[in-house]
């Protein structure tokens, strides 16, 4: 059974980049599309992005100029920047694998990311 | 603003068949499938049911799809305690090269 798990510091200083690793377990990485969503507090979900495990990417455009996936294959995991980043930028961090379009499953349990100074 | 529009909330009672609604446009709904997921509180979403009706193992079959045009439906017949939660749809837009959400309902069973 595949499971994810984020990682990274749940707080951030305005300005600065958000880092985020997602670990997959119980498969591996090669062969599907590994994504990046976020959900606002109390608010819907957001497609961030997502990677190949050869990576290729797509992004959302709203976040395109700021974003950069990459994929560690001998490590079995994928993580995520988003630099310059705002209170706005305050969200649930989720990772999920593709299965197909619009197609999330199954996710991580998702990690808070606070902006704040 | 979410791309893909729902009402933000619906209500039942224990037994009853509800139904939450989901309007897109061509670039989306219109041409694309619909998948649904059910975030119960506090967790992360889940996968709930595919747009063919396909569904994940421990999902009930009173959970049921269906689309017309740039609209899609979820029905959950036979309301249950536990099914109270966040219901998001999500499909492939065509504009944007990426999936697209909801905003989101939440359902009371009351």
């Amino acid at each position: 059974q595949v499971q994810l798990q984020e990682s990274g510091p749940r707080l951030v200083k305005p300005s600065e980049t958000l880092s985020l690793t997602c670990a997959v377990s119980g498969d591996s990485i090669s062969g599907y599309l590994w994504n990046w969503l976020r959900q606002p507090p109390g608010k819907g979900l957001e497609w961030i992005g997502h990677i190949f495990y050869s990576g290729t990417t797509n992004y959302n455009p709203s976040l395109k100029s700021r974003v950069t996936f990459s994929v560690d294959k001998s490590r079995n995991q994928f993580s995520l920047k988003l630099t310059s980043v705002t209170a706005a930028d305050t969200a649930v961090y989720y990772c999920a694998r593709g299965r197909g379009r619009a197609w999330f499953d199954p996710w991580g349990q998702g990690t808070l990311v606070t902006v704040s100074s | 603003q979410s791309v893909l529009t729902q009402p933000p909330s619906a209500s039942g009672t224990p037994g009853q068949r509800v139904t939450i609604s989901c309007s897109g446009s061509s670039s989306n709904v219109g041409t694309n499938t619909v998948n649904w997921y059910q975030q119960l509180p506090g967790t992360a979403p889940e996968f709930l049911i595919y747009s063919n009706n396909e569904r994940p193992s421990g999902v009930p079959d009173r959970f049921s799809v269906s689309k017309s045009g740039t609209s899609a439906s979820l029905a959950i017949s036979g309301l249950q305690s536990e099914d109270e939660a966040d219901y998001y749809c999500a499909s492939w837009d065509d504009s944007l090269n990426g999936p697209v959400f909801g905003g989101g309902t939440k359902l009371t069973v009351l």
